[in-house]
């Protein structure tokens, strides 16, 4: 089967560093992306990760273990804006009939100043 | 600019009734996919499509209907068989549907139904 787990909230304040965690079970991986998603507005995409180790992009990276089944998302310099819904998503094999991504319940995050 | 439109953004249906959400891309992607989310949950796949003509049932296809006719244009249809329609859909798009690519899913604007 597949399970994507996530915490459900977490809080932090302006100029800190968050870390969001992500544990997976699937059957077919193909990668992991992580969505930023403001309430009420659509997912934007952030980061991907397909090979173990770790992903920059400014002040957003991402990590993946494939053998742990395993992700984060690291938020540097944190600013009100980031507060946010984060959503790990795996892109799953589907019967051979394609791919699709499987998303877990999304971890929301509040900054305050 | 290429992007994928969904309309209308607030839609309510009354008992009964079928209602059709539609979802156009201009990014020539091969893939398109409808998503449901529900207050404080993920998304969850209803039907997805790898190329024209040809469509899956993702977790939670029952009481749901698609097309995929053209390559730009994927509609949703909620039917009356659908007893908890109220809910967030979310239409996207990726270039491919095989999972060889590193390039995301991007997602249209949602359309927000309601249970008159």
């Amino acid at each position: 089967g597949q399970n994507i787990d996530q915490p459900t909230e977490m809080t932090a304040t302006e100029g800190a560093i968050v870390q969001i965690n992500c544990t997976y079970q699937t059957s077919g991986f193909n990668g992991l992306f992580w969505y930023q998603q403001h309430a009420g507005e659509a997912p934007t995409f952030l980061s991907y990760n397909v090979l173990d180790g770790l992903e920059e992009k400014g002040r957003f990276s991402s990590f993946l273990s494939r053998s742990k089944g395993y992700s984060y998302l690291l938020l540097k310099e944190l600013q009100m804006k980031d507060s946010a819904s984060y959503l790990c998503a795996v892109r799953d094999l589907l019967n051979q009939a394609g791919t699709a991504l499987i998303f877990g319940k999304g971890t929301t995050l509040s900054v305050s100043s | 600019d290429g992007g994928i439109t969904q309309s209308p953004k607030y839609l309510f249906r009354k008992e009964g009734q079928n209602v059709t959400l539609s979802c156009e891309q201009n990014l020539n992607h091969d893939a398109m996919y409808w998503y449901r989310q529900d207050p404080g949950q993920g998304l969850r796949l209803i039907y997805y499509s790898q190329i024209v003509n040809d469509f899956q049932k993702g977790d939670i296809a029952e009481g749901y209907s698609v097309s995929r006719e053209k390559k730009e244009s994927f509609p949703l249809t909620v039917t009356s068989a659908q007893k908890n329609p109220t809910a967030f859909y979310l239409c996207a798009s990726s270039i491919d549907g095989r999972g060889v690519s590193d390039q995301p899913q991007h997602f249209g604007d949602g359309t927000r139904l309601s249970i008159l």
